[in-house]
């Protein structure tokens, strides 16, 4: 089946700096990767929508500027935590689908990145 | 996007049938039911989805109303390793966003 892999899975970075993470399509090629932000004891909340070979798309009350995402290829999309604050302490999750079968196949997620900013 | 409302939790004894409900009544005619679920500290994972259709997996079962208003997604036999959040997500076609709600999370006694 499909395959998300993300790293890293657990990350603490001092505030201030930033990280990358990457969401990679293992085993199929993803035109749409979706980024998501779990908060602990909350569901996921969508953050952007990243397109390859396009600007992404960042829900509404997400900032641009500061969570950058890269789309450059079909297998790849890295979601960079620009200056993080402790407030950006989360989960983070990524998916894709795998549309070759159609609709024969549901959404792939990535394990997540714990991301602890101190 | 349609709206969902799942029981925020249920039990089971291990081994038993387990019959998850999710109402979905303000589904769009062409958007797909999708069931996913997360461990703790896990990225969700797929478990089953349909249109119109019941339709079933290795996983787990998924029974669509005739109305699609709602959908019931129907584990065999649980065991330990389902206690998770179970999500029921409508989602249009192809590659578009999934809306998460708060999910039901399943607990399994031994």
């Amino acid at each position: 089946g499909a395959v998300v892999s993300q790293h890293p899975s657990r990350v603490i970075c001092k505030s201030g700096t930033s990280v990358k993470i990457e969401c990679r399509s293992l085993d199929f090629q993803a035109t749409t990767m979706f980024w998501y932000r779990q908060f602990p004891k909350q569901s996921l909340m969508l953050m952007a929508t990243s397109n390859e070979g396009s600007k992404a798309t960042y829900e509404q009350g997400v900032e641009k500027d500061k969570f950058l995402i890269n789309h450059a290829s079909l297998t790849l999309s890295t979601l960079t935590v620009t200056s993080a604050h402790p407030e950006d302490s989360s989960f983070y999750i990524c998916s894709a689908r795998d549309l070759v079968g159609g609709e024969a196949y549901g959404y792939t997620f990535g394990s997540g990145t714990r991301l602890t900013v101190v | 996007d349609a709206k969902t409302t799942q029981p925020n939790s249920m039990e089971s004894n291990e081994e038993e049938p387990v019959h998850l409900p999710c109402n979905h009544s303000t589904i769009s005619g062409t958007d797909y039911i999708h069931w996913y679920r997360q461990l703790p500290s896990q990225g969700p994972e797929y478990v089953i989805h349909g249109l119109t259709s019941n339709v079933n997996n290795r996983m787990a079962s998924l029974a669509i109303a005739e109305d699609r208003k709602s959908s019931t997604l129907i584990l065999h036999r649980a065991t330990l390793r389902d206690a998770a959040v179970y999500y029921c997500i409508p989602s249009g076609a192809g590659s578009y966003q999934l809306t998460f709600g708060k999910g039901t999370k399943l607990s399994v006694i031994p």
